[in-house]
């Protein structure tokens, strides 16, 4: 069965600093890969996807991510954070069956 | 915009009872999901509809069932609820398969005592 593995439950950083948030799946067939966001209190939205094409993919407020299908992985990074992107993230992978899954999501704090 | 709502904020049901969970969709999409989300668990799939009268069980689909009777409208059953299915639970949409978004309701928090 497919399976979305996010590996840090919790990433604690400083404002302004780097972040990587980890994203790795099992899938031997092309897969279409997602990022969502929930922010306190409110629903999850699309953060980016990638679907095929260029390996990097970015969100309109600065996070990207990249596809790399050697390690079937879907990390997403942003170089400097900010208060406001403290969050739950979600990776998520559509299988060629249509199926979405989702991984644990990973809670990012953002420390003035 | 699309809007994915759900039926309730807070539902409070007792152990036994038959829950059901409404969700309505406004854009015309085709596929329908409903996940639970828990703590330290991320969204577990539960139940999704491709089309009306379509269902697929998800990960999760033990002690539920699902009902898509109209293209907009996809309701998770409760047979009989226990404890252990207190939970968030999220409807989402997306127009189809292959790529597109998932659009998601604002959940119904509900707990069984």
């Amino acid at each position: 069965a497919q399976s979305v593995t996010q590996l840090d439950s919790q990433v604690p950083v400083f404002e302004e600093a780097p972040v990587e948030l980890r994203c790795n799946y099992s899938s031997s067939v092309s897969v279409y890969l997602f990022w969502y966001v929930q922010y306190p209190n409110q629903g999850l939205q699309l953060l980016l996807k990638y679907l095929s094409g260029s390996t990097l993919v970015e969100s309109i407020n600065g996070f990207e991510a990249e596809f790399n299908k050697s390690q079937t992985s879907f990390h997403l990074r942003k170089p400097s954070v900010h208060i406001s992107d403290t969050a739950e993230y979600f990776c998520a992978v559509e299988s060629n069956t249509g199926k979405l899954i989702f991984g644990q999501g990973t809670t990012l704090q953002v420390k003035p | 915009d699309v809007k994915v709502t759900q039926s309730s904020r807070y539902l409070v049901k007792r152990t036994g009872e038959k829950v059901f969970l409404e969700c309505v969709q406004d854009m015309d999409h085709e596929n329908m999901f409903w996940y639970r989300q828990d703590p330290g668990l991320g969204l577990r799939l539960i139940y999704f509809s491709y089309d009306v009268k379509m269902k697929e069980k998800g990960d999760i689909p033990e002690g539920y069932s699902v009902s898509r009777e109209k293209k907009e409208r996809f309701s998770l059953i409760l047979e009989s609820a226990s404890t252990n299915q207190t939970s968030m639970y999220l409807c989402a949409s997306r127009v189809a398969a292959g790529g597109s978004p998932l659009h998601f309701g604002n959940g119904t928090r509900l707990t069984v005592t």
